[in-house]
């Protein structure tokens, strides 16, 4: 089955600095989707982005189809946006659905 | 809109229990989802169901049952729950399978089996 990397696995980052998360997958994929999980366990789907790009304040993401990579960008990050951040594919062979989500970015924003 | 609810929010079983788990949503939402979630992983997806009265398996649908009986809500049940089922357990939903993307996620339940 398809394989979903991400990293880095862990970041610790100042308040205030922008970071890059990336998301690679091995195989082409019907959706993409970047969720947050606050440190309380809740989840947030930030984007659906199969391809292209998208922007939502200080979050942005762009999707790579054709070479299998995502990219979460955090900018002017803030003590809020600590968590772990998963990306989630959908394959496109499996008669069912299938939603593999990588195995997360944990991120640590520092005051 | 409360969104999506999850019953209960804890919950501690001995082997061989049985228990039932509730997702509630109140969107209008076709397509209804249950993962599991365990230390360092990502989620798993266990059941979903496309509709009302329709269910199907996911990556990891072994030792659990779902039904559908009313668009609102999935039940996620354990006939005899064992210790490899301790997990924090997430209902999503969306409003179709394209959209698969715009999922809205429950609080989750955490399940202990001793």
């Amino acid at each position: 089955g398809i394989q979903v990397e991400q990293s880095p696995p862990d970041l610790i980052l100042q308040e205030g600095a922008n970071s890059t998360l990336r998301c690679n997958f091995s195989d082409s994929v019907n959706n993409l989707q970047w969720f947050h999980q606050n440190p309380w366990g809740q989840l947030i789907n930030l984007f659906y982005i199969p391809s292209g790009t998208k922007q939502n304040g200080r979050l942005s993401a762009t999707t790579v189809a054709t070479e299998r990579y995502s990219l979460l960008y955090i900018s002017s990050s803030q003590t809020t946006d600590s968590g772990v951040y998963f990306c989630a594919v959908d394959e496109t062979k499996t008669s069912y659905d299938k939603v593999i989500f990588g195995p997360g970015t944990s991120l640590s924003v520092i005051p | 809109n409360a969104g999506v609810t999850q019953t209960p929010k804890f919950r501690v079983l001995k082997t061989g229990q049985s228990m039932t788990l509730l997702c509630a949503q109140d969107m209008n939402h076709e397509y209804m989802y249950w993962y599991r979630q365990d230390p360092g992983m990502g989620l798993r997806l266990i059941h979903y169901s496309v509709g009302e009265g329709t269910t199907a398996k996911g990556e990891v649908p072994d030792g659990y049952n779902v039904s559908r009986l009313k668009k609102q809500n999935f039940l996620l049940g354990l006939e005899s729950a064992a210790p490899s089922q301790t997990s924090v357990y997430f209902c999503a939903s969306s409003y179709s399978r394209d959209t698969l993307g715009e999922q809205y996620f429950g609080p989750g339940t955490r399940l202990t089996v001793t």
